[in-house]
């Protein structure tokens, strides 16, 4: 079974901080990465994507990538109570009959308290 | 661009009913996903459709469920007869490759009680 593990949460930080989300899989030939965020009650909301080791930036938000340590990371600066939200991590799988499918963490669940 | 539409938005059922759910893509996406949402089991992959084919059905729990996609833009989901742990938010998604990158954008839900 390909998982994606994530730790549920919640993760209180307080408003201003860094937030930090991590993320691990089991699939290494997982190519694609993905963090969407979900407001209580809403559908998942594509955040960030990533395909490469290394970090990218988009405003205030940088994902990470380790395909070595099958690791991947969202951190979320100046963290707004705005950003309360649950954040799965999906990661795209590689197999015959599921090339084209995503495979999502659980989600971790983020309070930014004001 | 109108994004994944779902219908109905909620739906409230008597157990044994059929329910019927229903989906249209974006516009130009070749691959249809079928999502389950629950607080214990997370987000499940329920079924996905590349160019109107069913390519993976294996997250369909049981034969209560089915799916279809008749054309391009317009597929279904049904349980019948339905039961009260079939209660869950149900996601429709599509996607697109741009750049090599597969970038999937789901609908609103559809929130299915079952009495």
């Amino acid at each position: 079974q390909k998982e994606v593990e994530q730790n549920s949460g919640p993760l209180s930080v307080p408003e201003g901080a860094i937030a930090s989300l991590n993320c691990t899989y089991s699939d290494r030939g997982s190519q694609s990465f993905f963090w969407y965020r979900q407001y209580s009650g809403k559908s998942p909301e594509l955040i960030m994507f990533i395909y490469s080791n290394g970090d990218k930036e988009d405003g205030r938000f940088t994902a990470q990538l380790n395909k070595a340590s099958q690791y991947v990371s969202l951190l979320i600066r100046d963290s707004q109570p705005s950003d309360s939200a649950t954040y799965l991590c999906a990661v795209n799988m590689v197999g015959s009959n599921s090339g084209y499918a995503l495979n999502f963490g659980k989600g971790t669940s983020l309070l930014v308290t004001p | 661009d109108a994004g994944v539409i779902q219908s109905p938005r909620h739906e409230v059922t008597e157990m044994g009913q059929e329910v019927t759910l229903r989906c249209k893509p974006i516009s130009g996406h070749n691959s249809l996903f079928w999502y389950r949402q629950t607080m214990m089991r997370g987000l499940e992959l329920l079924i996905y459709f590349n160019n109107n084919v069913p390519i993976d059905d294996s997250g369909m729990p049981e034969d209560r469920f089915s799916a279809k996609m008749p054309n391009a833009s317009f597929s279904t989901l049904k349980i019948q007869p339905s039961e009260p742990r079939d209660s869950a938010v149900y996601f429709c998604a599509s996607s697109a490759y741009r750049d090599r990158v597969l970038f999937q954008f789901f609908g609103p839900g559809t929130r299915l009680t079952v009495l």
